[in-house]
């Protein structure tokens, strides 16, 4: 069964740092495109990241800087370092696969909640 | 970067045809693809490319594009297709598919 599996969200404060991780099993983790994707409560999708499976990376302007996108293809996962968080990055971030013409893969999420 | 722009919601009777709609520059260039999401849940893809479903969508659920708009149209409206529905394209520079609309609200009266 294809899957991915989020983890790592939690409660931080205001400027500081946490690690989500992305587990990926059932398919051929080291050949496709990655994203992450947030949904802020009650809002809309919002692309965050991706990493191309030669690495290349690519962050929304809102994370730029901020964030940083990578992945073990032996480990099959795939990583969001988040830096310097501030409350607008309050959110459910998805792992995604994409596969060229859709994300057509998304785990069920992680919830990061930025407050003092 | 690109924009998607959306209709915040749109209604339909039971068993009518709705269309929702996709604006934006990128959509001359490349397709948009249209996810489902219900509450709770994480999206579900119901088209994508030219016109083409996932196993398991119905065929009630079709695609299309003219210009810098694409459309989503359900023919045929069920309860079930109550859910948000996201546009989704790549940006200007066609590395990544990293542009949503806004979202569009479907309620089924």
């Amino acid at each position: 069964e294809v899957q991915l599996v989020e983890s790592g969200g939690g409660l931080v404060k205001p400027g500081g740092s946490l690690r989500l991780s992305c587990a990926a099993s059932g398919f051929t983790f080291s050949i496709y495109s990655m994203n992450w994707v947030r949904q802020a409560p009650g809002k809309g999708l919002e692309w965050v990241s991706s990493i191309s499976s030669s690495s290349y990376t690519y962050y929304a302007d809102s994370v730029k800087g901020r964030f940083t996108i990578s992945r073990d293809n032996a480990k099959n996962s795939l990583y969001l370092q988040m830096n310097s968080l501030r409350a607008e990055d309050t959110a459910l971030y998805y792992c995604a696969r994409d596969d060229q013409e859709a994300f057509d893969v998304w785990g069920q999420g992680t919830m990061v909640t930025v407050s003092s | 970067s690109s924009e998607l722009t959306q209709d915040p919601a749109v209604s339909v009777a039971l068993g009518q045809t709705v269309r929702i709609t996709c604006r934006g520059d990128s959509l001359r260039s490349y397709y948009a693809t249209w996810y489902q999401q219900k509450p709770g849940q994480a999206p579900v893809v119901v088209i994508y490319g030219k016109n083409n479903r996932p196993s398991g969508i119905p065929d009630r659920f079709s695609g299309s594009s003219s210009g810098n708009t694409a459309s989503l149209t359900i023919t045929g409206a069920q309860a079930e297709d109550e859910a948000d529905y996201y546009c989704n394209s790549r940006d200007s520079s066609g590395n990544h598919l990293g542009v949503f609309g806004g979202g569009t609200k479907l309620t089924v009266l």
